[in-house]
């Protein structure tokens, strides 16, 4: 069983700081996700990537994926309270379909 | 382009009943999963449809079983429901049929007393 396990589980921050979540597997996948979603809602997805290094910018959000495809990382540089919400990251394999075996979250609170 | 649509979005039923939920794909999306969100366990695979026939199945008993029509909507059924079985169930559609970005709807909750 593939598992991910992500870091920190819960994270409140006063606006404008920064910080990172952690998404570290010992299984390789083939692409990775990051998705953020709202109570009551659907994730979104945020970004994929899919080479090993490969470094992501949307915004103030940047998004690493580990050299041996392991692991990932998302940096958000000056939080805003929009921010605020549960951050899922989510492994797919090669050959394995659409299957994504997704991370433990990380629930983000940016406060004013 | 309207996006991935399930009904009904709120449900309550009893231990014991059964339950259809359904998911709506985004137009020319051709692959359905399914996704079973609690607090305790996340989120877990339940299954994935492509071209209506399953492609992928999770760690969940038989009581779970799912299709898809020929325009790409599917339905999940559980049955015998149990206590354990109250969860938020989200659809997530992708366009092709190998690893593509997955777009998910808003989910159905569903509370069993």
């Amino acid at each position: 069983t593939q598992l991910l396990e992500q870091s920190p589980q819960f994270l409140s921050i006063q606006e404008g700081e920064n910080l990172t979540v952690y998404c570290n597997s010992s299984s390789v996948f083939s692409s990775l996700q990051w998705y953020r979603q709202e109570p009551g809602e659907g994730p979104v997805l945020l970004v994929t990537v899919v080479t090993g290094g490969e470094v992501k910018k949307l915004k103030r959000l940047t998004f690493q994926f580990g050299d041996a495809r392991k692991d990932s990382s998302l940096h958000i540089t000056a939080a805003q309270p929009g921010d605020t919400g549960l951050y899922l990251c989510a492994g797919g394999l090669t050959g394995g379909g659409n299957k994504l075996t997704f991370g433990t979250g990380t629930q983000l609170k940016v406060e004013l | 382009k309207a996006g991935v649509t399930q009904t009904p979005r709120y449900l309550i039923k009893t231990r014991g009943q059964q339950v259809t939920l359904s998911c709506s794909p985004i137009s020319g999306h051709r692959s359905v999963s399914w996704y079973q969100q609690t607090p305790g366990q996340g989120l877990q695979f339940l299954f994935e449809y492509f071209s209506e026939t399953q492609r992928n199945k999770g760690n969940f008993p038989g009581r779970f079983s799912g299709r898809q029509f020929s325009n790409s909507r599917s339905e999940m059924n559980v049955s015998t429901l149990e206590l354990g079985d109250s969860a938020l169930y989200l659809c997530a559609s992708t366009l092709g049929g190998g690893y593509n970005e997955q777009f998910f709807g808003p989910g159905t909750r569903l509370t069993v007393l």
